[in-house]
């Protein structure tokens, strides 16, 4: 079964920096693109960005929002994607979502399997 | 403002069938069969229903379709289920720099 946790959210102040992290289970994790999904409170989805599979040489995308500040890695040997976000802002309060890429390999554009969700409050 | 339109809000009788409209422009939705769907039940992580326009992932029901025409594409739910009541969101690949674009939402109430 697939499943993805994510973990590491909770309340920073603005300017701050928080990791997130999502660890996979069920798949063969380093086959596939991860991406990051928010919603902010009441607010629909914002897609932040995604990092492809090292077979399609790991590179990375993001929203114009968070270019810049957000910085999306994996480690595929414990089957962990990252999201480090710095120089948080309060428009970046939000459920934070690790997802799976629906097929193997650079991207699909489409997210199969999603977390929980974790929740990134900024605030003072 | 989101970069695909959906509009607020659509119901319908359970049996019935709805149509939920998600209209972009030839960068996203008109130029590319990346269009998808997801279901988000309150308080639920989203889940993919519709993926490269018209596709269901193993597992969802064949009442649930998906075409485009253009610049927009729509989600059909036929059949309509007291369990079909959600927010319905679309997504889309987009030729600008950020790659994946949402629309804003649907909230889909079953009369």
């Amino acid at each position: 079964e697939v499943q993805l946790v994510e973990s590491g959210g909770g309340l920073v102040q603005p300017g701050r920096s928080l990791r997130l992290s999502c660890t996979a289970s069920g798949f063969t994790f380093g086959d596939y693109a991860m991406s990051w999904v928010r919603q902010a409170p009441g607010k629909g989805l914002e897609w932040v960005g995604f990092i492809r599979s090292k077979a399609y040489g790991g590179t990375t995308e993001y929203a114009a929002s968070v270019k810049g500040r957000f910085t999306i890695s994996r480690d595929d040997s414990k089957s962990i994607a990252y999201l480090q976000m710095n120089s948080l802002k309060t428009e970046d309060t939000a459920v934070y979502y690790c997802t799976r890429d629906h097929c193997s390999g650079g991207s699909c554009y489409s997210f199969d399997y999603w977390g929980q969700g974790t929740l990134v409050t900024v605030s003072s | 403002q989101s970069a695909l339109t959906q509009p607020a809000s659509v119901s319908g009788s359970p049996g019935q069938s709805i149509t939920i409209s998600c209209t972009g422009t030839s960068s996203d939705v008109g130029g590319y069969n990346y269009v998808s769907w997801y279901q988000q039940h309150p308080g639920k992580a989203p889940k993919l229903m519709i993926y490269d326009v018209s596709k269901r992932p193993s597992g969802v029901s064949n009442r649930f379709s998906g075409s485009k025409s253009g610049n927009t594409a729509s989600l059909t739910i036929s059949g309509l289920q007291a369990e079909d009541e959600a927010d319905y969101y679309c997504s889309s690949y987009t030729s600008s720099s950020t790659f994946v674009v949402f629309g804003g939402g649907t909230k889909l109430t079953v009369l």
